[in-house]
């Protein structure tokens, strides 16, 4: 079945630091697939998307990029900061027969220090 | 405009009780969702309702069940408690419906409901 696979966490990194949280995917189909953040005592929020091969997803200086040869999504920033630090998650949405579901991955919390 | 709320944000119940969980998508929202989070597993999907009608479902045993009402909102119900249930449960919404190769449809998710079971 589909799935998502995150590396591990938690990573942690210092102010201005470059991160890479690696996402790869199994589906069916072509997938639709995301970026969500969740920060403490909340919801997720999308943090960016992709829909198709090759599309590069980006916002608040994340991105990633849709690769279809090696089934992969990972989110890169080239600076991060303290108000960064949050659980990251990894998502395809197959939309198959006109309904849809999620799957997520198990999330990467990442700490950044002053 | 206002975003998901959900109903309560904190409940403790005892084994073999039974809840409810209220979930308010966003105005003019159709579709619900409803996830269960844990340290261990993760993120995993329970359903989605649209338009008062279950169409997708998780693999979730019958205790856990939900209805959607004509104004969208809706309620997941988890009967019997066990230790295991204690989770962040996390509604999301979205609009409009998805048709084939109209493109993903954004899930706005609520702060969830944080249930303990003692």
């Amino acid at each position: 079945g589909d799935s998502v696979t995150q590396m591990e966490g938690p990573v942690t990194l210092s102010e201005e630091a470059f991160l890479t949280i690696n996402c790869t995917y199994t589906a069916t189909g072509y997938p639709s697939l995301f970026w969500y953040v969740q920060y403490p005592g909340e919801g997720l929020q999308l943090l960016l998307k992709a829909t198709k091969a090759d599309d590069k997803g980006s916002n608040k200086g994340f991105e990633a990029t849709y690769r279809k040869e090696t089934t992969s999504f990972h989110l890169e920033k080239g600076s991060v900061q303290v108000s960064d630090s949050a659980v990251y998650f990894c998502a395809l949405n197959t939309g198959a027969s006109g309904t849809y579901k999620y799957i997520f991955g198990t999330g990467t919390r990442l700490k950044v220090l002053a | 405009k206002a975003g998901v709320t959900q109903t309560p944000r904190y409940l403790i119940k005892t084994r073999g009780q039974q809840v409810t969980l209220s979930c308010s998508p966003i105005s003019g929202h159709r579709s619900v969702s409803w996830y269960q989070q844990t340290p261990g597993q993760g993120l995993q999907f329970l359903f989605e309702y649209f338009s008062e009608t279950q169409r997708n479902k998780g693999n979730f045993p019958g205790r856990f069940s939900g209805r959607q009402f004509s104004n969208s909102r809706s309620e997941m119900n988890v009967s019997t408690l066990e230790l295991g249930d204690s989770a962040l449960y996390l509604c999301a919404s979205s609009f409009p419906t998805r048709t084939s190769g109209s493109g993903p449809v954004e899930q706005y998710f609520g702060p969830g409901t944080r249930l303990t079971v003692t």
